[in-house]
Formats: structure tokens, C-alpha cells, sequence
């Protein structure tokens, strides 16, 4: 089936260590985002990438890397420098001019 | 992108159409609307988006004004799997990331 892949749903780390979230997807999409949503708020833009091997920062990099390598991947790392990495983390593809598809999410807790 | 404004929360009886406004008055002519919904705990969900004209797929329909300032997503008739968070949120068609604000919080009751 075509569809944005994220994986695991659920990630528990201790405080200090880098994680690495995943994002496939097999729509040929040339585009892909990576958003944070904390309790009770709406989606906000961590990184994008519009095309392969490039990528900008969203509204709140700092603390996140990210790759890509391949159109249908773009793995996200929580870095030990993001202050407050507990929180619901989304992938999402586009096609360009119709919006986005999303997966269903990565809810990191970090203790 | 143009500033979007939505009600906090909204209630609709079940079976009955559940309209759900925006206002996007400063948006330019080459921005869509796109209204997107999320179910707890789930990613959002594409429901319809428009340029000017009014807008009908299986899910919903979207009305926008002759100014474009302001539109509605009508669900018409609205069960209890429709409670979510619907976001209205208006862009370029070529731009690079849709910006979600707090949404709509619609609660379908029996």
C-alpha cells in the first residue's frame, strides 16, 4: 500500500542520548516535513526538505538534524542539545500543491 | 502565508451539519485554503482545500466568500467519529510548509 511510514510509534530514551526518528514513504513525493506537537497545540515546523540531498531549517531547528539521502526517506535525530525533546513528532509528504499526507506519528518521551 | 483565525471549540449534535468558520482577511490572490483535521493521538488528516470557488468532496464542503476573507468547512452531517481538531490554514500553492495554528476543537455529541 502507498503511505508515509513512521516508526517506532512510541520511543523512551534517557536524557542525554541522541535518537533518531524514522520517516519512509512510498508516494513519490518529491517534498517531506518533520513537525513537533506539544499537549493542546497545534503543529509546529521542525525541518523540510524539497528535494534530495536539501534541506531548511522550519521555526524551530535548533537541537534537530536531519538527512536525505534517498527521496523516500528523511530520518530525523533528536539531538542531546534539544532542551525539551518529549513530545508527539510528525512526517509528512507532499506531492507539491495539494497539501500533505502524514504519518501517524512518534511520540518520544524522554526520562 | 496569511494569518488564520478559528473558534477555540464548537459542539454539533450528531446527524446535523457542523460548520466550521475562518477568517483569513489579509490572505493574497495566488493563496489556497486547506482544512485539515486530527483525531487524538493520530496525524492530521487532508480534507479539502480551494482557491475561490466553493469546493465539495466526500467528506465536506468548502465555502468561501466572494472576498476570500473568510470560508467555511461544512460537515453535513456530522457523527461522532467527526470530533477532532480541524485546522484551516491558508498558502501559497508552491510554498513550502502549511502552518497550523490551534485549530477548531469540534465535539460531536449523541
Amino acid at each position: 500500500d502507498g503511505g508515509i511510514t513512521q516508526s517506532p510509534k512510541y520511543l523512551f530514551r534517557k536524557e542525554g542520548q541522541n535518537v533518531t526518528l524514522s520517516c519512509e514513504q512510498n508516494l513519490n513525493h518529491d517534498a517531506m516535513y518533520w513537525y513537533r506537537q506539544d499537549p493542546g497545540q497545534g503543529l509546529r515546523l521542525i525541518y523540510y526538505s524539497q528535494i534530495v540531498n536539501d534541506f531548511q531549517k522550519g521555526d524551530i531547528a535548533e537541537g534537530y538534524s536531519v538527512s536525505r539521502e534517498k527521496k523516500e526517506s528523511f530520518p530525523l535525530t533528536v539531538t542531546s542539545a534539544q532542551k525539551n525533546p518529549t513530545a508527539f513528532y510528525l512526517c509528512a509528504s507532499s506531492p507539491g500543491g495539494r497539501g500533505a499526507f502524514f504519518g501517524q506519528g512518534t511520540r518520544l518521551t524522554v526520562v | 502565508d496569511a494569518k488564520t483565525t478559528q473558534p477555540t471549540s464548537m459542539d454539533c449534535a450528531e446527524g446535523r451539519a457542523a460548520n466550521l468558520p475562518c477568517n483569513h482577511s489579509t490572505i493574497s490572490g495566488n493563496e489556497y485554503v486547506y482544512w485539515y483535521r486530527q483525531i487524538h493521538s493520530q496525524g492530521p488528516q487532508y480534507i479539502i482545500h480551494g482557491l475561490k470557488n466553493n469546493e465539495t468532496n466526500e467528506m465536506a464542503s468548502l465555502i468561501i466568500t466572494e472576498d476570500r476573507k473568510s470560508s467555511t468547512l461544512i460537515l453535513p452531517h456530522a457523527t461522532l467519529r467527526d470530533t477532532a481538531v480541524y485546522y484551516c490554514i491558508v498558502r501559497e500553492r508552491s510554498g513550502y510548509a502549511l502552518n497550523f495554528g490551534k485549530g477548531t476543537s469540534l465535539l460531536v455529541t449523541p
